[in-house]
């Protein structure tokens, strides 16, 4: 089955440590996202990757990392300096730009951290 | 700018009424791409629709339809004979030609079917 598979579904961190979230997929899709979803809030995008090894922050970047080492995979890592990690995280990818214009983008289970 | 308002935050509707998700967007570019997601209680977003700005035709799909008009710039979801299933957090979202890795998602409107 082609999907998006993020791991694992719940996570939990003290504060100070970095975790990574995973994100593979095997859709041969070129580009991938991160999200990351408050409460009752919609989704703002923390980094985007349009190909293997490049990647572009989005709105909330700081506190997070990324790399796009495989196409299939794209790891967040939320370190000790976001301040307030505790939010459900999904990532989504594309077919990129090989795709048409209207490419839409597709979704993973999502991630729920909480640091305690 | 680029801008989806989902103005509605929650709407609670009784099985088997119809009901209608307003989505409101601003954007510059003559050329754009709208879509719908729902989000059940799992939290996966499960794709329902994409529209082209170049085809405001609406949009049938079983129970669900849209309504496109750029008139007014809205992208209207309405839900006919809701059903429990249809719990769920639905968001408007509004993608450019130019910025295509930018997806602009309204804040959703969480929707209660009851029983």
């Amino acid at each position: 089955d082609g999907g998006i598979t993020q791991s694992p579904k719940y996570l939990f961190r003290k504060e100070g440590q970095n975790v990574t979230l995973s994100c593979e997929q095997n859709l041969n899709h070129d580009a991938m996202y991160w999200y990351r979803q408050d409460p009752g809030q919609g989704l703002r995008l923390i980094y985007y990757s349009q190909i293997v090894n490049d990647f572009q922050k989005g709105d909330i970047a700081e506190g997070y990392s990324v790399s796009r080492e495989k196409k299939e995979s794209f790891p967040l890592t939320v370190t000790s300096a976001q301040k307030n990690p505790t939010a459900f995280y999904l990532c989504a990818s594309s077919i990129g730009l090989a795709g048409n214009p209207a490419d839409t983008q597709y979704f993973g289970p999502g991630t729920r951290l909480t640091v305690l | 700018a680029q801008k989806v308002t989902q103005a509605q935050t929650e709407i609670s509707v009784v099985e088997k009424e119809d009901v209608t998700l307003d989505c409101v967007y601003e954007t510059r570019d003559t050329t754009y791409y709208l879509f719908w997601y729902k989000q059940p209680p799992s939290g996966e977003l499960v794709f329902l629709i994409r529209r082209n700005s170049f085809d405001e035709q609406n949009e049938i799909s079983g129970r669900y339809s849209w309504n496109f008009q750029k008139s007014t710039s809205s992208f209207n979801f309405t839900i006919t004979a809701s059903q429990v299933v249809d719990s769920a957090v639905y968001f408007c979202a509004l993608r450019g030609l130019y910025n295509f890795n930018k997806f602009y998602f309204g804040s959703g409107t969480k929707l209660n079917v009851k029983p």
